[in-house]
């Protein structure tokens, strides 16, 4: 059974830097095929891809993102790891990790099993 | 970037009504397309990918179709359950990216 559970601070103070991390059970984070994104939902709004790292450690971006995100992975803790730079308030969000895997035919199944979600609040 | 654009924003409907929801690209996606379904304070959960495979255990009312650029989903008959926010969602490997959403509500 995949489960993906996110973790980290509920508030943090504009400027700052947010890490969330993401726990995950049920599949490896080295299995060929096997990805784990970043997606956020500020409060009554639309759901907004962040980031994204693939088995092999191959690391995509949101653009408009990019020079504030780092993410990473550890393995053997099966924990990724996802790191905001300097914070404002529009960062406040739901943040979700999810994952993603092939089907039988070996077609990407995108963010098939998601975490239930961490509400972070930036505010001074 | 690839934007996606969902229509219509809401949409009023009835139990067992056939319900339609446009999600387009602003460039050719071949068939990268997934559909979410969420709820009010849960994860979205996959319902389509790669524009018209249904998820295992998501019902068959549930379908999707298209290529390229343009992509629909349809309820062929709502049920109470169905009454949620739909996104689309574009992934060729390098970005992802959401639709607006598209609020299904009761008329």
């Amino acid at each position: 059974q995949i489960t993906l559970k996110e973790s980290g601070p509920t508030l943090v103070k504009p400027t700052q830097t947010l890490t969330l991390t993401c726990t995950v059970s049920g599949f490896s984070l080295s299995t060929s095929g096997v990805g784990v994104g970043w997606i956020r939902q500020p409060p009554g709004k639309a759901l907004e891809w962040l980031a994204f790292i693939y088995w092999d450690d191959d690391k995509r971006y949101s653009p408009s993102l990019k020079s504030r995100l780092t993410i990473t992975k550890d393995t053997s803790k099966n924990q990724v790891v996802l790191t905001m730079s300097n914070v404002d308030p529009v960062d406040t969000a739901t943040y979700f990790c999810a994952h993603r895997g092939l089907d039988s035919n070996y077609d990407s199944v995108p963010f098939d099993y998601w975490g239930q979600g961490t509400l972070v609040t930036v505010s001074s | 970037d690839i934007q996606m654009t969902q229509s219509p924003s809401t949409l009023s409907a009835s139990v067992g009504d056939r319900v339609t929801i446009t999600c387009r690209a602003s460039q050719s996606i071949s068939s990268w397309l997934a559909w979410y379904q969420q709820k009010p304070g849960k994860a979205p959960k996959l319902l389509i990918y790669k524009a018209s495979s249904l998820q295992s255990g998501v019902p068959s009312r549930f379908s999707g179709s298209g290529s390229e650029t343009e992509f629909t989903l349809t309820i062929s008959s709502l049920q109470p359950a169905d009454f949620a926010t739909y996104y689309c969602q574009q992934y060729n490997g390098y970005s992802w990216t959401f639709g607006q959403g598209t609020k299904v509500e009761v008329k």
